[in-house]
């Protein structure tokens, strides 16, 4: 399995930009999930889905914070209008059922000027 | 999220040393994981612990799940130059459903 994939690798805006951070999980895992990692509050859970229906929304900071998942293989992570604090380390981690290991994607890391 | 409290913050050690490092919760979880990050990378899960006083190996890692569901440890034995990296715990606490996650222990280790 190629494990849980991330795009792009690197992002870089422009402040108030709309940017799009996409996800596919492990075909089979039926919960997803989005995390941020800065160095000042370590990894945060924003939102995760359970087969495609999101569960648990009130890690996202704000309302220009928007995640979906359309499918079981695809998951989207907008941020509009993105702002300089907005800068981080977005993951995308998937897993088969609930309280076991998540696969953590290798990252996108976000650059907000 | 539930707070965790990773400690040390950092460990600075010489190649073959063996490290601990442990993880509290003012809340009790029902599944402590371990994971490892390398620089430029998401976190790999390294051992999974799923009942209190579990002890679980993997290699030279050693975890184990604290009798009081409140924290875990995680030891590696004589650490080589690959150990070097930042050491998550995570946990899932009895009222939730999702991984939270300590800040880490970063270990460097010198030849």
């Amino acid at each position: 399995d190629a494990g849980v994939i991330q795009s792009p690798r690197h992002e870089v805006t422009e402040m108030g930009q709309e940017v799009t951070l996409r996800c596919k999980p492990i075909s089979g895992h039926d919960y997803l999930f989005w995390y941020r990692q800065t160095m000042m509050r370590g990894l945060e859970l924003l939102i995760y889905f359970n087969n495609n229906v999101p569960i648990d929304d009130s890690g996202m900071p704000e309302d220009r914070f928007s995640a979906k998942m359309p499918n079981a293989s695809f998951s989207t992570l907008k941020i509009q209008p993105s702002e300089p604090r907005d800068s981080a380390v977005y993951f995308c981690a998937s897993s088969f059922g609930q309280g076991y290991g998540y696969t953590f994607g290798s990252g996108t890391r976000l650059t907000v000027v | 999220g539930q707070q965790l409290n990773q400690s040390p913050q950092s460990m600075f050690i010489q190649e073959g040393e063996d490290v601990s490092m442990n993880c509290t919760s003012s809340s009790i979880f029902n599944t402590w994981l371990w994971y490892k990050q390398d620089p430029g990378e998401g976190p790999v899960l390294l051992i999974a612990l799923y009942k209190a006083g579990e002890l679980t190996s993997n290699g030279r890692l050693t975890a184990q799940f604290g009798i009081t569901r409140k924290d875990s440890f995680l030891n590696i034995s004589a650490s080589i130059p690959s150990d070097v990296g930042i050491y998550f715990c995570a946990g899932i606490s009895n009222s939730g459903y999702a991984l939270n996650f300590g800040k880490g222990t970063s270990l460097l280790v010198t030849p």
